[in-house]
């Protein structure tokens, strides 16, 4: 199974600061990687697919990069509604695998 | 607009089985694979299995393979989770998924006596 790696486990930020989320592949997935955002008591909804594309709706300020196995989402100019939980996956090969999850505090 | 709508969640006892139900609608069912996700409470996101169009294809993560059956109703638009052997470790909240770009509300699984 692929591995997802994702760091910081949380992170507190404040109003207009950037942020970046890692997730380390445990091998290439070439891009296939997708970025959800979830609420409390909400299900997950996509922000970035195949590593850098965003999601119709999604505000600009989210972004996706990607170095080798390393995948990063930025946001930028934090909102007050980006405090979430934010979670990577993997969807080159099966099963395919989460990352474990980032949560975001908003100071 | 798409929707996925799950159902058959709720109680149950350890061991027994139990079946979920998703209600797709706003989308051409047939022409999209079709999968599950499960999250324990407080913790992260659980792949559980893909299904294909024609149900020809079906993955599944190895460690509920011989526990958890995905299968889909075309002519319904309905796909299916069933779960047998439950246990207390199989408490979460069930999410049918357009993988990967709906999801539905989810539906709540709690195994205990």
């Amino acid at each position: 199974d692929i591995q997802m790696t994702q760091s910081p486990a949380s992170l507190s930020a404040s109003l207009g600061e950037t942020v970046t989320i890692e997730c380390l592949a445990s091998e290439d997935i070439y891009s296939n990687l997708a970025w959800y955002q979830q609420k409390p008591g909400k299900s997950p909804q996509l922000l970035i697919y195949d590593a850098s594309s965003l999601q119709d709706g999604v505000p600009s300020r989210f972004s996706g990069s990607e170095s080798g196995t390393q995948y990063s989402l930025e946001i930028n100019s934090l909102q007050s509604e980006d405090a979430a939980t934010y979670f990577c996956q993997q969807h080159h090969d099966y099963p395919r695998t989460f990352g474990g999850g980032t949560k975001l505090e908003l100071k | 607009e798409v929707k996925l709508v799950e159902s058959g969640g709720g109680l149950v006892q350890p061991g027994r089985s139990l079946k979920l139900s998703c209600a797709a609608s706003g989308f051409s069912f047939n022409d999209y694979w079709m999968g599950w996700v499960r999250q324990a409470p407080g913790k992260g996101l659980e792949w559980i299995g893909e299904i294909n169009q024609d149900s020809s294809t079906i993955n599944y993560t190895p460690s509920l393979k011989d526990k958890f059956t995905i299968s889909r109703d075309n002519a319904q638009n309905t796909l299916y989770l069933q779960m047998s052997k439950l246990g207390s470790e199989d408490t979460a909240i069930y999410y049918c998924a357009r993988p990967r770009q709906y999801w539905g509300q989810g539906v709540m699984v709690t195994v205990s006596s």
